[in-house]
This record gives structure tokens, C-alpha cells and sequence, in this order.
């Protein structure tokens, strides 16, 4: 089974451009989460889209945003890039949406990430 | 969710037990903990969790206090792929509701040593 695919894995844009990150789920997995990594504030929730819509959001600026595909699929944007978006964007993937038990462990899976470099 | 704490590092000799621990004081009763970690420059991965009861899979033990103040998970047989940042987190099961928000702290950075 095809694990959590992000794309692109690496890339490198300059202040003021935007960036849209592409993500992958497992197949049958209907929850997309997305989430920041950096060295200073660690791993941070972004959002979470499970049916095209939006149901849980951190506490990020405008300028990141998403949205889910029919298909599962996920994207995230983020507009006007600053030197400290430069991060590691993970995505994650699971079944479904609200309970952790029965077959569903509510475990996360992650994908390998993109790394964003501004400069 | 309840914040956790973890030590920032720790050692551990290849082949020996690892135990890391975590303390949530302030978990609440439909709480699960849930363990991650970190391999460098790769996505977290899940390792185990639990809400009340000692679990165990392929993978790892995850010993919850009675009163689940604190737990701690053990690799059994650490070697030296194991060396990563092992991240506790404490996780509302809302059903009907979103509950993939993971509050990641800073984690514990396991080395194993050979």
C-alpha cells in the first residue's frame, strides 16, 4: 500500500511569491492534515480537511490556506512568502473523522514533507 | 488538549530497554496518549497509544500511571535505528468531531548508542 506522497519534496522561492504544496493521501483515507515544521517552534498544526471541508484550523495568518479534492487530495497555499515560512510543510493522512476507536486508531500517517526554502 | 512533558534527551546502550517518560498531569479522562517519533528529515511516525490500560504491539510498550498522570513508553530492544525524537501527545477522542489537531512539544531525542 502507497504510503502519504508529497510533492514537491524540495523547492526554493523569494520573498513575495506564493507556493502551492501537493499532497497525497493512502488510499481510503479520507482526513488530510497539514502541518509546520521548524527548528524554532517545532511541529505546528496548520489545518485538517476531511470531505473538501476545512474542520479544524491552527493558529496561522491568511496567507496559508487548502482545500481538499474529491478524490482526498490535498493542497495547501501560501501567499507572499516570508523568510520564515521557510519550514518542513508535513502532510498527514487518516481514515476518518472523529473516532479513535474500532478499526480506526486515529493514528496519523505522515508523508516525507516538502522543505520550503525563501530566501 | 493537555500539554505534556518530556525530558529533551536521553542515551540508551543498542540492545538494551529504552524507557522514555512523559508526564500529562492535566490529562483528561477522554484523553488518549499517543507516541510519535521523528527520524531525522522523515515525516513522525505513530508508535502506539492508549487511553487507561497498558498496550503493547510490534513496536513498543506503553505503561499509563493508574492515574494516568504520566506514562512511559518502552523499546524493549533499542538498537540504532531506534535513535530518534520520540513525541508524547495527549489527544481528545471527540466523536462526531475533528481530533487529528496533534499538539507536538518538543519531544525527547533518543540516542542509541552502539
Amino acid at each position: 500500500k502507497a504510503g502519504v506522497t508529497q510533492t514537491p519534496r524540495y523547492l526554493i522561492k523569494t520573498r513575495g511569491q506564493q507556493v502551492t504544496l501537493s499532497c497525497s493521501p493512502i488510499s481510503g483515507h479520507r482526513s488530510v492534515s497539514w502541518y509546520q515544521q521548524t527548528p524554532g517552534q517545532g511541529l505546528q498544526f496548520l489545518f485538517e480537511y476531511f470531505s473538501e471541508t476545512q474542520r479544524n484550523k491552527g493558529n496561522f495568518p491568511g496567507r496559508f490556506s487548502g482545500r481538499q479534492f474529491s478524490n482526498s487530495r490535498s493542497e495547501m497555499n501560501v501567499s507572499t512568502l516570508e523568510l520564515g515560512d521557510s519550514a518542513l510543510y508535513l502532510c498527514a493522512s487518516s481514515l476518518g473523522y472523529g473516532l479513535a476507536g474500532g478499526s480506526n486508531t486515529g493514528e496519523l500517517f505522515f508523508g516525507e514533507g516538502s522543505r520550503l526554502t525563501v530566501l | 488538549d493537555a500539554k505534556t512533558t518530556q525530558p529533551p534527551s536521553m542515551d540508551c546502550a543498542e540492545g538494551r530497554a529504552a524507557n522514555l517518560p512523559c508526564n500529562h498531569s492535566t490529562i483528561s479522562g477522554n484523553e488518549y496518549v499517543y507516541w510519535y517519533r521523528q527520524i531525522h528529515s522523515q515525516g513522525p511516525q505513530y508508535i502506539i497509544h492508549g487511553l487507561k490500560n497498558n498496550e503493547t504491539n510490534e513496536m513498543a510498550s506503553l505503561i499509563i500511571t493508574e492515574d494516568r498522570k504520566s506514562s512511559t513508553l518502552i523499546l524493549p530492544h533499542a538498537t540504532l535505528r531506534d535513535t530518534a525524537v520520540y513525541y508524547c501527545i495527549v489527544r481528545v477522542d471527540r466523536s462526531g468531531g475533528s481530533n487529528y489537531k496533534l499538539t507536538f512539544g518538543k519531544g525527547t531525542l533518543l540516542t542509541v548508542n552502539p
